[in-house]
């Protein structure tokens, strides 16, 4: 059965405290692996796709990493306006393209 | 340019009323889904559309039936609501490696 566990389930740290949230996956076929972004309220919003292992993308103080096994966010030098919750999903194909999400991280950042 | 829409925002319904949830997408995606947001449990999906006239049952469709109205609307229907379907319902389109999400509809059943 196709899992994600995210940790820790929340994370609390000061402004520019850099830190790092965890996904792990066991997947059967792996076609991607996706980060969101949620606030209070909302919908998800897309923050990543990466593909394959060793691969790498940054926006602003985030940056995500991919390995086989395992996916990182890392957050740099924070600010409290990234307080929010950080889903990972893994994409997999069973007659369309599917996520199956983690239950996120509750990061908040305080000033 | 839009993006999803979903409508209505917010609903509250009776045990035993139905109802339908509305879903559009302007990104010209081929994919389409519907999820339910709980607390601890995540996103889990509900139902799926591949393309245009195709639907097919995803984690937990119990209660539930879709209709692929065009490539660019995906309607959810709760025949007969359930306290148990209280939750935040999310539409989403995509295809190859993106999706994105609505707004969001919150719905309570009494």
């Amino acid at each position: 059965e196709d899992q994600v566990t995210q940790s820790p389930e929340a994370l609390r740290l000061q402004e520019g405290e850099s830190s790092s949230l965890n996904c792990s996956y066991t997947v059967s076929g792996l076609r991607g692996l996706f980060w969101y972004r949620q606030d209070p309220g909302k919908g998800p919003e897309f923050l990543f796709t990466l593909y394959s292992a060793g691969e790498e993308k940054e926006k602003e103080r985030l940056k995500a990493t991919l390995t086989k096994k395992e996916s990182f966010l890392h957050i740099t030098a924070p600010k409290p306006e990234d307080s929010a919750t950080y889903l990972c999903a893994v994409q997999v194909f069973q007659g369309a393209q599917k996520l199956v999400f983690g239950q996120g991280t509750r990061l908040t950042i305080n000033p | 340019n839009a993006g999803v829409t979903q409508t209505p925002k917010f609903q509250v319904l009776k045990t035993g009323q139905s109802m339908t949830l509305q879903c559009a997408q302007d990104m010209n995606h081929n994919s389409m889904y519907w999820y339910r947001q709980d607390p601890g449990m995540g996103l889990r999906l509900i139902y799926y559309s591949a393309s245009e006239g195709t639907t097919d049952k995803g984690e937990v469709p119990n209660g539930y039936n879709v209709s692929r109205l065009n490539k660019r609307e995906f309607s959810l229907r709760l025949e007969s609501a359930a306290p148990s379907q209280t939750s935040v319902y999310f539409c989403a389109s995509g295809q190859a490696y993106e999706q994105y999400f609505g707004p969001g509809t919150r719905l309570t059943v009494t």
